[in-house]
């Protein structure tokens, strides 16, 4: 069965205190990997699509890479605006399957100033 | 433009109520999902559609759930009778004609509560 899988569930930081989430997946033909960013009360707002192992994709203080089993977001000194939960998402191919995303449960990110 | 529009974005009723959210895509995008979202299971994806057209229903609970798409513009979900279990938050999500595999939108989502 297809899965996501964040890790941790919730990570306290203090500012400035730079720190790794990770998503790892176990899928049937990966099609992309997403990273979401979703605040109280609203819906997930897109941040980066990775498609091939070893890219990268930077914004301002978030990177993005991916592996071929997992995917991991670096936050480099991180601001208290940064605090949210971040979700990571897999897209598969073939059949009935495309242009689906499975979701992993996120991970509660929060820093302290 | 203005985004992935729901409405209502809260909703109150009772069990046994009938419930229909709505959601308007954006313009121009090919596929439409719906989502539910509580803290036990996280989001889930309810059924997707592409050019209208229902692809993918095996996230329906059950059958008290319907979902349809009558033109490119709007999408209905809709439980009957509702139960309280049904509550959570319900996302609306709409994506580009996938030449690859692009991202999805999401609405504000639409806040239930079923007593």
């Amino acid at each position: 069965e297809d899965q996501v899988t964040q890790s941790p569930e919730a990570l306290r930081l203090q500012e400035g205190e730079s720190s790794s989430l990770n998503c790892s997946y176990t899928v049937s033909g990966l099609r992309g990997l997403f990273w979401y960013r979703q605040d109280p009360g609203k819906g997930p707002e897109f941040l980066f699509t990775l498609y091939s192992a070893g890219e990268e994709k930077e914004k301002e203080r978030l990177k993005a890479t991916l592996t071929k089993k997992e995917s991991f977001l670096h936050i480099t000194a991180p601001k208290p605006e940064d605090s949210a939960t971040y979700l990571c998402a897999a897209g598969f191919a073939g059949g009935t399957s495309y242009g689906k995303l499975t979701f992993g449960q996120g991970t509660i990110l929060t820093v302290h100033p | 433009d203005a985004g992935v529009i729901q409405s209502p974005r809260h909703e109150v009723t009772e069990m046994g109520q009938e419930v229909t959210l709505r959601c308007k895509p954006i313009s121009g995008h090919d596929y439409l999902f719906w989502y539910r979202q509580t803290m036990m299971r996280g989001l889930e994806l309810l059924i997707y559609f592409n050019n209208n057209v229902p692809i993918d229903d095996s996230g329906m609970p059950e059958d008290r759930f319907s979902a349809k798409m009558p033109n490119a513009s709007f999408s209905t979900l809709k439980i009957q009778p509702s139960e309280p279990r049904d509550s959570a938050v319900y996302f609306c999500a709409s994506s580009p004609r996938l030449a690859g595999y692009n991202e999805q939108f999401f609405g504000p989502g639409t806040r239930l509560t079923v007593l």
